[in-house]
């Protein structure tokens, strides 16, 4: 079975655009929950979507949303980027019967913003 | 509110020596713990998970982990350290699914691991 995949591996932007960033979860699972990574502040959750509907929300300002589509991949969009906000972005997913929130990770997305 | 305390950003072993990294957990609910392992430029890989039943669990590439709730405690350890294992470490805990729960682990801050030759 293949992985969590994320698209793109790095992106380099500048402050005030905005980005978005891509998650194929594994086969089969249709939770999907993000995550920004960050020297200073650790692994800090941003939201998780399931068939669709964003169940849970982590505590990020407006700027930070996501979608989920009916074929459970999701992407996360980053609106008016603040320097703030490189980071590495990390998506897990986890099976629709998983009783533990047991969390399989992708390699990650590298922002950074100049 | 559930958090995580990784005692020790960094820990030197040499190789051959035991590892012990340390966690501890707060949680409201009785809590599913795991340990995740970070190498440089990747995602996070699941070593362990302790969800119910044995409180010592054992996982992949030698690792291990005991449960203790009266310490509540999640401390991983290996018996003989190889330079492979160098790598950041972090442990995690979830209250499960339901409510403010879907979908979120909870991180402690990571202990980045080196072993010496």
């Amino acid at each position: 079975k293949a992985g969590v995949t994320q698209t793109p591996r790095y992106l380099i932007k500048t402050r005030g655009q905005q980005v978005t960033l891509s998650c194929s979860p594994i086969s089969g699972h249709r939770s999907v929950s993000w995550y920004q990574q960050t020297p200073g502040q650790g692994l800090q959750f941003l939201f998780e979507y399931f068939s669709e509907t964003q169940r849970n929300k982590g505590n990020f300002p407006g700027r930070f949303s996501g979608r989920q589509f009916s074929n459970s991949r999701s992407e996360m969009n980053v609106s008016t980027l603040e320097l703030g906000d490189s980071a590495l972005y990390l998506c897990a997913s986890s099976h629709d019967r998983d009783l533990y929130n047991e969390q399989f990770f992708g390699p990650g997305t590298r922002l950074t913003v100049l | 509110a559930q958090s995580v305390t990784q005692l020790g950003s960094h820990v030197s072993v040499s190789e051959g020596a035991l590892v012990l990294l340390r966690c501890n957990y707060s949680s409201s609910v009785p809590p599913y713990l795991f340990w995740y392992v970070q190498y440089p430029n990747q995602g996070l890989q699941l070593l362990l998970k302790y969800t119910t039943g044995a409180t010592l669990v054992k996982g992949i590439n030698g690792f291990e982990a005991e449960f203790k709730k009266s310490e509540t405690s999640f401390h991983l350890t290996k018996p003989s350290a190889h330079m492979s294992d160098a790598a950041e470490y972090f442990c995690a805990v979830s209250d499960g699914p339901g409510g403010t729960s879907y979908g979120k682990l909870t991180f402690g801050q990571g202990t980045i691991l080196t072993v010496h030759p």
